[in-house]
């Protein structure tokens, strides 16, 4: 079936430092693709999502791009801020709309 | 435009007791769907609702969860009974149909469930 695969965390960074958690997926077809955050204590929120190939999706100074040749959707921010600190989730919608998670990739920025 | 909702936000029951949860979703969203998050994983589906028909429910473990979603609105997830390994975050979450492009999911805040 299909499947999204993170990099371990936690990914400890400075503050301003920049950011890449990388994510691959395998699936049939061409699936839309999303980052989702989850903020300590809170529920996931979604971050970022891109339809299409060579789509970029961008919010919150976060970019990913849609590598159908990779099969990747890496999440990359410039400048990180110590309240960017949270866990990160990929992940696909498959051919029966159910979404797909990966295991999440914990950030953690200090000052 | 308010969330999803979700009651209560934390429960600790006993082994072999019995919980339920509770969901309200957004207002107008068709799809409702229960994941259940244990610590240091991403979340997996347990059920999935359009309106108050089961879509998908091949991952819901029949024998000790149920769920409905009377009138297609509110939804309430139950366990009866609890084991250890049942500890984690339940989340609900909706979305307009997906047949509508609808394949954005907001999620609730979850309900974290400790089984001693």
């Amino acid at each position: 079936g299909d499947s999204v695969t993170q990099m371990e965390g936690p990914v400890t960074l400075s503050e301003e430092a920049f950011l890449t958690i990388n994510c691959t997926y395998t699936a049939t077809g061409y699936p839309s693709l999303f980052w989702y955050v989850q903020y300590p204590g809170e529920g996931l929120q979604l971050l970022l999502k891109a339809t299409k190939a060579d789509d970029k999706g961008s919010n919150k100074g976060f970019e990913a791009t849609y590598r159908k040749e990779t099969t990747s959707f890496h999440l990359e921010k410039g400048s990180v801020q110590v309240s960017d600190s949270a866990v990160y989730f990929c992940a696909l919608v498959d051919n029966t709309d159910k979404l797909i998670f990966g295991t999440g990739t914990r950030l953690q920025v200090f000052p | 435009e308010a969330g999803v909702a979700q009651s209560p936000r934390y429960k600790i029951i006993e082994k072999r007791q019995s919980v339920a949860f509770w969901c309200n979703p957004i207002s107008g969203h068709a799809t409702l769907y229960w994941y259940q998050q244990i610590l240091g994983q991403g979340p997996k589906l347990l059920i999935q609702f359009q309106n108050n028909g089961v879509v998908d429910d091949s991952q819901l473990p029949k024998d000790r969860f149920s769920a409905e979603r009377l009138k297609g609105v509110d939804s309430t997830l139950k366990i009866q009974p609890a084991k250890l390994e049942d500890s984690a975050v339940y989340l609900c979450a909706s979305s307009l149909s997906p047949a509508l492009g609808g394949y954005e999911q907001y999620f609730g805040p979850g309900t974290r469930l400790t089984v001693t």
